[in-house]
C-alpha cells in the first residue's frame, strides 16, 4: 500500500511568519492529495487538496505544491496567526482511500 | 459539526473483551471509512464501506471486522481487546460523487482497554 511520510514533526514560528510541511509519498498511482487540520480534542478537517493534475493550488492563506515526478507535495501558510495552531496531517492515494501522514505539530507563538 | 455522529463517545473495557462502535454518516453519504489514532501513529485507515460493501482495506486487523447496513449506519466490531488497542477511533463518510472527496469526520470514539 500507499506509504506517506511527513516532516517536520513538530514546527514552532513566530506570528506572521511562514509554515511550510512537507510530504512523501510512494505510490505512484495515487492522484489525491488532500491535507486535513486537526485542533486539539476535535475531529480532523479537510483545509485544502490538490489533485494530480494539477501542480499548485491556493486558498487565502493556504497554499499546496505537488511534483508527481518527486512524489512529493507541500503545504504553505503565510502570515501565520495563532489560531493556525494544530496538527496537520498531509495523506495520498484516490478518492476510495488515502493514507495519512504521521501529523505536523504547528505551534505559532503570538 | 460534520454531520458525522459516532457512539459512544467514551468506553473504557478490560483486555480480552469485544466492542461495538457505531457510526451514522452524514444524510446521502454512502461512503464509510473507519480510522484508528493513537497517540504515536497518525491516522491509521482501517476500512471503508461503500452502500453496504466492503470497497477498501487498509491496516485493519483480523481481530477488527466491519460492517454497513441498509440504512448506511456502520459498526466497527473490536474483539480480544489488547492494551495496544487503546486509542481514538473515528468515522468518516464522503459523498463519493461529484468533485468532492472531502471526507467528514465524526466526533471519535475513545477506546481505553485496560
Amino acid at each position: 500500500g500507499e506509504n506517506v511520510e511527513q516532516h517536520p514533526s513538530t514546527l514552532s514560528v513566530q506570528e506572521g511568519d511562514s509554515a511550510v510541511i512537507k510530504c512523501t509519498y510512494s505510490d505512484s498511482a495515487s492522484n489525491y492529495f488532500p491535507w486535513y487540520k486537526q485542533e486539539l480534542g476535535k475531529r480532523p478537517q479537510l483545509i485544502i487538496d490538490i489533485r494530480s493534475n494539477v501542480g499548485e493550488k491556493k486558498d487565502q492563506r493556504i497554499a499546496v505544491t505537488l511534483n508527481k515526478t518527486a512524489k512529493h507535495f507541500s503545504l504553505h501558510i503565510t502570515e501565520t496567526q495563532p489560531e493556525d495552531s494544530a496538527v496537520y496531517f498531509c495523506a495520498a492515494g484516490d478518492f476510495n482511500q488515502f493514507y495519512f501522514g504521521t501529523g505536523t505539530s504547528l505551534t505559532v507563538i503570538p | 459539526d460534520s454531520g458525522v455522529t459516532q457512539t459512544p463517545k467514551h468506553l473504557i473495557t478490560a483486555t480480552g473483551q469485544r466492542v461495538t462502535l457505531r457510526c451514522s454518516p452524514r444524510s446521502g453519504d454512502l461512503s464509510v471509512y473507519w480510522y484508528q489514532q493513537s497517540l504515536d501513529q497518525g491516522l491509521q485507515f482501517l476500512i471503508q464501506y461503500y452502500n453496504g460493501e466492503e470497497r477498501a482495506k487498509g491496516n485493519i486487523l483480523e481481530r477488527f471486522s466491519a460492517q454497513q447496513f441498509p440504512d448506511l449506519h456502520s459498526e466497527l466490531n473490536l474483539s480480544s481487546l489488547e492494551l495496544g488497542d487503546s486509542a481514538l477511533y473515528f468515522c468518516a463518510s464522503s459523498p463519493t460523487r461529484g468533485l468532492s472527496y472531502e471526507q467528514y469526520f465524526g466526533p471519535g470514539t475513545r477506546l481505553t482497554v485496560t
